[in-house]
């Protein structure tokens, strides 16, 4: 099965600069590329997807890329506010069916 | 507000009990997964229905089964419980099983066995 693996698994950065997580993923044919931020005790939200006939995706500060040729996809946030301080998963899947999800980044910004 | 909705927030049992965990999915979603994350853990995927007919198995053990009733909403039973089943259970929703949906979670209910 599909096998995704996500770095760092922590990360600090000061209130804006910019953050990068990147996740690769095993399967070819994984097309769909979604990214969740989790708070502590909430629950996972959709923050921003990308598929696999897109190379590049923003909304706002947040932007995804993904190179398919080498099987990998990464998050990057700009201007980062403490707001921003979360877990981001990243998940692959093909189908729909099932969803790969990433070990997780644990994301704090420091005022 | 996701639109998922699951019942109860938080549950409290012993060991070797049986629960049940409920899971209403959005308005208009036909699928629904049920993950698992234990403690400073990912998001383990447990099991996935669509329209009612299981569509995906994950690490789903055998003491845990799961059903989705024809009104779409989903039933997570959880048997003979254990210390290490303690943690937090998410319903995810999405709006077809054809193709990549994005999924939308519930907030979750903790259980904790004593």
């Amino acid at each position: 099965g599909e096998n995704v693996e996500q770095h760092p698994s922590t990360l600090s950065v000061q209130e804006g600069d910019s953050a990068v997580i990147k996740c690769t993923y095993s399967d070819s044919a994984s097309n769909y590329f979604p990214w969740y931020k989790q708070e502590l005790g909430k629950r996972p939200q959709l923050i921003i997807d990308i598929r696999s006939n897109v190379g590049e995706k923003k909304d706002q500060r947040i932007a995804v890329t993904l190179n398919k040729t080498a099987k990998h996809f990464s998050l990057h946030i700009t201007e980062t506010q403490p707001e921003d301080s979360a877990v981001y998963f990243c998940a692959a899947s093909m189908t729909g069916n099932q969803f790969y999800f990433g070990t997780g980044t644990s994301l704090t910004v420091i005022p | 507000d996701s639109g998922v909705t699951q019942t109860p927030k938080h549950l409290i049992t012993a060991t070797g009990q049986r629960v049940t965990l409920r899971c209403s999915p959005r308005s208009g979603d036909l699928s629904v997964y049920w993950y698992q994350q234990s403690l400073d853990q990912g998001l383990q995927f447990l099991i996935q229905y669509y329209n009612g007919e299981e569509r995906a198995k994950g690490n789903i053990l055998e003491r845990f089964s799961a059903q989705q009733f024809p009104d779409l909403h989903s039933e997570l039973n959880l048997s003979s419980l254990e210390l290490g089943d303690s943690a937090l259970y998410f319903c995810a929703s999405s709006g077809s099983g054809v193709g990549n949906q994005p999924q939308h979670f519930g907030d979750g209910t903790r259980l904790s066995i004593l």
